[in-house]
């Protein structure tokens, strides 16, 4: 069974940094695109970067392109977000999400996302 | 920027039907942008309904259909459930990577 178990969220303050994991069992990690979604609080979802299966290729939204990076490393079947220079506007729920097979475009599996607090 | 518009929210009685829809800013949704569809709850991760336009997610009730509705693409509830009270997100796919969430619709079942 697919299991997407994120951490590494919590209180940070303005400008500060953190890095979000991602441990991903259940399947051949090393196979598969893989995602952060973003969903501050009371709004709706925004997508925010991704990592090709490889690690070779990462693309990023517009609004986190320069503060934020995706990384992974395969040997731990983990995926990674390092947020640098928080701003209020970053607190959000994160979720790491699975593309599906190559042929198709969408999510199929998501985990249960971990909370980023942007405060003084 | 590229913003994909969704109704902010409809109300549905129970065994009714709701036709959501999901449009670009700029242009149309055709079915190379392999809109998805996703359910989700408060507090909850979201729930993949239905992907490439128009295929179910394994598991999901076949009340739940997607297709493109003139330049829009949409989900339709077919004999609405009160556990289909939720918020119903599409996803575009825009090449190169990049992927937009719609707005969200919130769908009221009562």
């Amino acid at each position: 069974e697919v299991h997407l178990v994120e951490s590494g969220g919590g209180l940070v303050q303005p400008g500060g940094s953190l890095r979000l994991s991602c441990a991903a069992s259940g399947f051949t990690f090393s196979s598969y695109t893989m995602h952060w979604v973003r969903q501050a609080p009371g709004e709706g979802l925004e997508w925010v970067s991704g990592i090709s299966a490889g690690g070779g290729t990462t693309y990023y939204a517009d609004s986190v392109k320069g503060r934020f990076t995706i990384s992974r490393d395969n040997s731990k079947n983990t995926l990674y977000l390092q947020i640098n220079s928080l701003r209020a506007e970053d607190t959000a729920v994160y979720y790491c999400a699975r593309r599906t097979t190559v042929a198709y475009f969408y999510f199929d599996y998501w985990g249960q996302g971990t909370l980023v607090t942007v405060s003084s | 920027q590229t913003v994909v518009t969704q109704e902010p929210s409809f109300s549905v009685s129970p065994g009714g039907t709701v036709t959501l829809t999901c449009g670009l800013s700029s242009g149309s949704v055709s079915t190379t942008s392999y809109p998805s569809w996703y359910q989700q709850t408060p507090g909850q991760a979201p729930r993949t309904l239905i992907y490439s336009t128009n295929t179910r997610s394994s598991g999901v009730p076949d009340r739940f259909s997607g297709s493109i509705l003139g330049n829009k693409a949409a989900l339709t509830i077919t004999g609405a459930q009160a556990d289909d009270e939720s918020d119903y997100y599409c996803v575009l796919y825009m090449g190169s990577g990049i992927y937009v969430f719609g707005t969200g619709t919130k769908v009221t079942v009562l």
